[in-house]
């Protein structure tokens, strides 16, 4: 399978501040782009789509750069809550499916 | 509405011993998956099926894995025999689409083998 790499972290962030993480993917057929939330010891959650035209849901911006085969999460005015791991999730289409990255690990500092 | 339902949440067996997960997708998803996921090496797809057909297999690390799902509610992953190195958290998700559509995880079964 084709990968998709992230930083692992931990990325330590104080409350309200904006943080940004990239990942990057090796596969250019990929079609489709999303990100996860997993809370610790629990089931991953889709937090995004990430669209050809970047989208933003409240805190969350989401972009993607086909060019440089890259996707990135912008969290602003972070809360404690967004601690979390992110997993970055690409579709190459096909037989391979959806490949997860193995996730960029936050802790929101108060 | 139910999410995806697994059991059991946690099992703890010895080396050798036979293994058997249970999922239950959401109702009227299409499509079912089992992941295995391990600090080492994050999240696995193991097998895909779609309207009950496994499709995609090899991710399924040895034949003594195997899974099945023999009707649109219900599917099982079994391990026989277990070896310590399955040790991991095994996730089941349901699509409603298919595989490049969201996928909604069930709470996993975490497995110890002894």
């Amino acid at each position: 399978r084709k990968e998709v790499e992230q930083d692992p972290g931990p990325f330590n962030v104080p409350e309200g501040a904006t943080v940004a993480f990239n990942c990057t993917y090796s596969n250019s057929a990929s079609q489709s782009f999303f990100w996860y939330r997993q809370d610790c010891r629990k089931e991953p959650k889709l937090l995004m789509s990430v669209y050809s035209s970047g989208n933003e849901d409240g805190r969350f911006t989401a972009q993607l750069n086909r060019a440089s085969q890259y996707i990135s999460l912008l969290i602003r005015d972070s809360k404690l809550s967004d601690s979390a791991t992110y997993l970055c999730v690409v579709n190459a289409g096909g037989a391979d499916g959806l490949t997860f990255g193995k996730g960029t690990h936050l802790i929101i500092q108060p | 509405d139910a999410g995806v339902i697994q059991s059991p949440r946690h099992e703890v067996t010895e080396m050798g011993q036979e293994v058997t997960l249970r999922c239950k997708p959401i109702s009227g998803h299409n499509s079912l998956f089992w992941y295995r996921q391990t600090m080492m090496r994050g999240l696995e797809l193991l097998i895909y099926f779609n309207n009950n057909v496994p499709i995609d297999d090899s991710g399924m690390p040895e034949d003594r894995f195997s899974a099945k799902m023999p009707n649109a509610s219900f599917s099982t992953l079994k391990i026989q025999p277990s070896e310590p190195r399955d040790s991991a958290v095994y996730f089941c998700a349901s699509s409603l689409v298919g595989y490049g559509y969201e996928q909604y995880f069930g709470p996993g079964t975490r497995l110890t083998v002894t």
